[in-house]
């Protein structure tokens, strides 16, 4: 089942606008990670936010995590058309057995920087 | 190194095939994983190695083997393929200790005919 489900699937903005993306996510989690897909190709991490932690920031990206809502949300600033792609949340769990963990996806936003 | 390198970059094999796909790294690394990403779908995942021990089978059908023989190293054997397991299989890895980010290769796209 989807731990992560993002808002909205799919957003257009101008080259220098702001986006945000937002994810919710059903069960308790470790942490709740970023990631980034060019074009049906390999994912790349961009931030992941522990569940002690409220707002994190790296570069232009800006995370939040509201534990109580189950949500998240990330900021670009200053879009950049290079940042054309799909972003994903992911989640964490462990199970029984110690050690063993699997990323739990959203379903993704996708997003279009309009030069 | 921190890289995940994933071969072939694309796979096309008919349904009576048996076919591998290969995953490396260098980075020490000991937990690998396998996941399926379906056409404008998330990743999902299939197969979980911990210490090149096979820790989490997702419900994954047997057609579907996978296979660590070192800690560098992932396999994942196919036979007996459905069209509907044409998808975009990725590589990732993690280094152990506190769970923190995965390192995903560019994928194996495979069609299955």
């Amino acid at each position: 089942s989807q731990q992560g489900e993002e808002d909205p699937q799919a957003l257009s903005i101008q080259e220098g606008e702001n986006a945000t993306m937002n994810c919710s996510y059903k069960t308790s989690i470790n942490n709740l990670q970023w990631y980034r897909q060019n074009s049906g190709r390999g994912l790349v991490h961009l931030i992941l936010i522990r569940s002690n932690e409220r707002e994190k920031h790296s570069g232009r990206l800006r995370v939040t995590l509201d534990t109580s809502k189950k949500s998240s949300s990330l900021l670009i600033t200053a879009s950049r058309a290079a940042d054309t792609a799909s972003y994903f949340c992911a989640t964490n769990r462990r199970w029984s057995g110690g050690g063993a963990d699997g990323l739990t996806f959203g379903k993704g936003t996708h997003l279009i920087i309009q030069p | 190194d921190t890289e995940v390198t994933q071969t072939p970059k694309h796979l096309v094999m008919g349904m009576t095939n048996k076919k591998s796909l290969k995953c490396e790294q260098h980075m020490g690394h000991r937990a690998m994983y396998w996941y399926k990403q379906k056409a404008k779908k998330p990743p999902e995942l299939m197969f979980v190695y911990s210490y090149e021990k096979l820790s989490i089978n997702e419900s994954v059908p047997s057609r579907f083997s996978p296979e660590c023989p070192n800690s560098s190293l992932l396999n994942l054997h196919l036979h007996a393929l459905q069209p509907e397991d044409s998808a975009l299989y990725l590589c990732a890895s993690r280094r152990t200790g506190e769970i923190d980010e995965q390192y995903f290769g560019p994928g194996t796209r495979l069609t299955v005919t």
